[in-house]
């Protein structure tokens, strides 16, 4: 069965460093979301990106986060100088059609730690 | 605004037991759609089911079953004969598309199925 796939699994960083998460969405899907889970809280979305562009983000994407299809297969978030509380496990998620009319599938996630 | 409420944060069962988590949202659309999502240890998240608005059909699949009533805003979940392997935090999720791509997630319900 087709799914989502993240890397890394996990990835440690310093303050203030740019991370690139990596995801490979399923193949015939078309619109791509990231959404990130604080350690013992519920998962928040940050934001969705279709036809090569943002469709819609939350409040936490600022101007720090920023992501990009970079080829036909992977799909990525970045984030440019990271703080403490960008620790957290961060989800990746595709879904064949808009989020409303179809369902959106997880990939097992990339826990990011920043020291 | 849109509110997704899971006042269960942790449930614990013997085994064999029936358990019913509890999801309660709100939303001004008329068009909206539920989901649950079960977290287990390893952390990812699996879809478990999908329903929309104007369906208020009970569904059951297997052991688990789900009851979705609009008059109180009710999206419930019952595991039947609960087994160690359905130990998780199970999450219930709202989105209001089309028009949004986010779901918005309650805070989650961890079950722990003792043997």
């Amino acid at each position: 069965e087709p799914e989502v796939t993240q890397t890394p699994s996990h990835q440690v960083t310093q303050m203030g460093q740019e991370v690139i998460l990596r995801c490979v969405p399923i193949s015939n899907h078309l619109y791509f979301y990231w959404y990130r889970q604080i350690l013992g809280q519920k998962v928040e979305f940050l934001v969705s990106f279709y036809n090569n562009e943002i469709s819609e983000k939350s409040e936490i994407f600022d101007d720090q986060f920023s992501v990009e299809r970079p080829d036909g297969s992977n799909f990525t978030l970045k984030i440019r100088s990271t703080k403490l509380e960008d620790s957290a496990m961060y989800f990746c998620a595709s879904s064949e059609r808009a989020s409303g009319t179809d369902t959106q599938y997880f990939g097992p996630g990339t826990r990011l730690t920043v020291l | 605004a849109q509110k997704v409420t899971q006042a269960q944060t942790e449930i614990s069962v013997v085994e064999k037991e029936d358990v019913t988590l509890d999801c309660v949202y709100e939303t001004r659309d008329t068009t909206y759609y539920l989901f649950w999502y079960k977290q287990p240890p390893s952390g990812e998240l699996v879809f478990l089911i999908r329903r929309n608005s104007f369906d208020e059909q009970n569904e059951i699949s297997g052991r688990y079953s789900w009851n979705f009533q609009k008059s109180t805003s009710s999206f419930n979940f019952t595991i039947t004969a609960s087994q160690v392997v359905d130990s998780a935090v199970y999450f219930c999720a709202l989105s209001e598309g089309p028009g949004t791509y986010k779901y918005i997630f309650g805070t989650g319900t961890r079950l722990k199925v003792l043997a």
